[in-house]
């Protein structure tokens, strides 16, 4: 593993079901970063953790979760897919606040789409 | 609120400079930083600005002004592969980015 990766590439999904989209890095990053890209918007934050163990809420946190079990992984969880959350995933992880520019750098990212 | 503000769309000539331009306004600032994305690919880091003036890297140079709120990236020599959207994001004072919507920048030989 070199960087980010994320999993799956891709994904159709029922609406209702229950998905998780893997995030795992290998840079020894305290902070890492979900967020979701739409056409015509800017990337929007969904949840983020500053260091393994804690998590917070970003700009649009409704119907995801998220778990920071170790330093390596930040699973992004839909509880119940619904057609809105139709959109390109991306995962990211920096050093973490406060540590120089704390530059983001981010994962190939998960194209999900939800009928 | 926070706003980033830049271009939907520019279009320019290979061989030739380019300056994407990104106001903001945000609660608190942290730095400024500017992404390079290809069409189905993920953001790729180009620069950082924290205090105003210019920086240079290669072909690319990022200025800041923050009295003004505002940033621009110049791309100089421009090349068919420089053809993506371009990013800028101002790290407000939660340390969270504040994302603008992206320039698509448009290469035409």
């Amino acid at each position: 593993i070199a960087g980010i990766t994320q999993a799956p590439t891709s994904q159709i999904l029922a609406a209702g079901r229950r998905m998780t989209l893997r995030c795992t890095q290998d840079m020894r990053h305290n902070a890492m970063y979900w967020y979701r890209q739409d056409l015509g918007l800017g990337l929007r934050l969904i949840h983020y953790s500053n260091t393994a163990g804690t998590t917070g809420k970003g700009e649009v946190p409704d119907g995801y979760s998220v778990s920071r079990a170790n330093t390596d992984d930040f699973p992004l969880t839909l509880a119940s897919a619904v057609p809105s959350q139709t959109s390109v995933y991306f995962c990211a992880s920096s050093a973490g606040p406060g540590q120089g520019a704390d530059t983001q750098y981010f994962g190939p990212g998960t194209r999900l789409t939800v009928l | 609120g926070q706003n980033i503000d830049q271009p939907t769309e520019m279009t320019a000539t290979e061989g030739a400079i380019v300056q994407i331009n990104c106001t903001y306004q945000t609660s608190g600032f942290n730095g400024l930083f500017w992404y390079q994305q290809h069409a189905g690919e993920a953001p790729t880091f180009l620069s950082y600005n924290v205090l105003d003036g210019l920086e240079e890297k290669g072909r690319f140079s990022s200025f800041l002004s923050r009295s003004k709120g505002y940033s621009y990236l110049l791309l100089k020599e421009l090349q068919m592969k420089d053809s993506a959207s371009y990013l800028c994001a101002v790290k407000d004072s939660n340390y969270q980015l504040i994302w603008g919507a992206g320039t698509k920048l448009i290469i035409k030989p």
